[in-house]
């Protein structure tokens, strides 16, 4: 089936510490994007792609990376850049410009 | 810049009708999504409007007037299960899509 897998669903890090989520999608969509999400709170976009080897910063691109060489993968980096890193991530993909985004199951990050 | 204003929460009885409305200020405007969350899980899409008028899919609508900047979601028939959070989203010139900060809807027995 298609879908777009993010992993790990769970991640605990120490402060000071790097950690990559992945994501990774097989609808064959052109455009992915990684959002924020805190408790209580809307999503905020860091990162979108629309094309390989091509990104942009969104809202909130401070203290993270990505890369976008290959067309089904997105992954991101949460550096230790990063001063609040504890949130939900979500993942997601679309056809450019579509208004309807296929959203990943979100990865779960705690920072101790 | 871009932003969307929508109510942080509404509470409804099972069997009734519900509106979330949501406002938008955007450079461009490249048509307005919804969509449903869960408490823990990932957003689904529901509707989405390029052009004004109503969308109906099943139990849900979805209503623009790009005059008014002004959409709204149209829940009927509520059930406990559609107790979630609901987001209106609109796209950017660039190809990205911004949230708006999402409606909590509680339905009550």
């Amino acid at each position: 089936d298609g879908g777009i897998t993010q992993s790990p669903k769970y991640l605990f890090r120490k402060e000071g510490q790097n950690v990559t989520l992945s994501c990774e999608q097989n609808l064959n969509h052109d455009a992915m994007y990684w959002y924020r999400q805190d408790p209580g709170q809307g999503l905020r976009l860091i990162y979108y792609s629309q094309i390989v080897n091509d990104f942009q910063k969104g809202d909130i691109a401070e203290g993270y990376s990505v890369s976008r060489e290959k067309k089904e993968s997105f992954p991101l980096t949460v550096t230790s850049a990063q001063k609040n890193p504890t949130a939900f991530y979500l993942c997601a993909s679309s056809i450019v410009g579509a208004g309807e985004l296929f959203f990943g199951e979100g990865s779960r990050l705690t920072v101790l | 810049g871009q932003s969307l204003e929508q109510p942080s929460e509404v509470t409804a009885v099972e069997g009734a009708i519900v509106q979330i409305n949501c406002t938008y200020q955007t450079s461009g405007f490249y048509g307005l999504s919804w969509y449903q969350q869960h408490d823990g899980g990932a957003p689904t899409f529901l509707s989405y409007n390029a052009l004004d008028g109503l969308e109906e899919t099943g139990r849900f609508s979805s209503f623009l007037s790009r005059s008014d900047s002004y959409g709204y979601l149209l829940l009927q028939e509520l059930q406990m299960k559609d107790s979630a959070s609901y987001f209106c989203a609109t796209g950017g010139s660039q190809g990205n899509l911004i949230f708006g900060k999402g409606t909590k809807l509680s339905v009550k027995p």
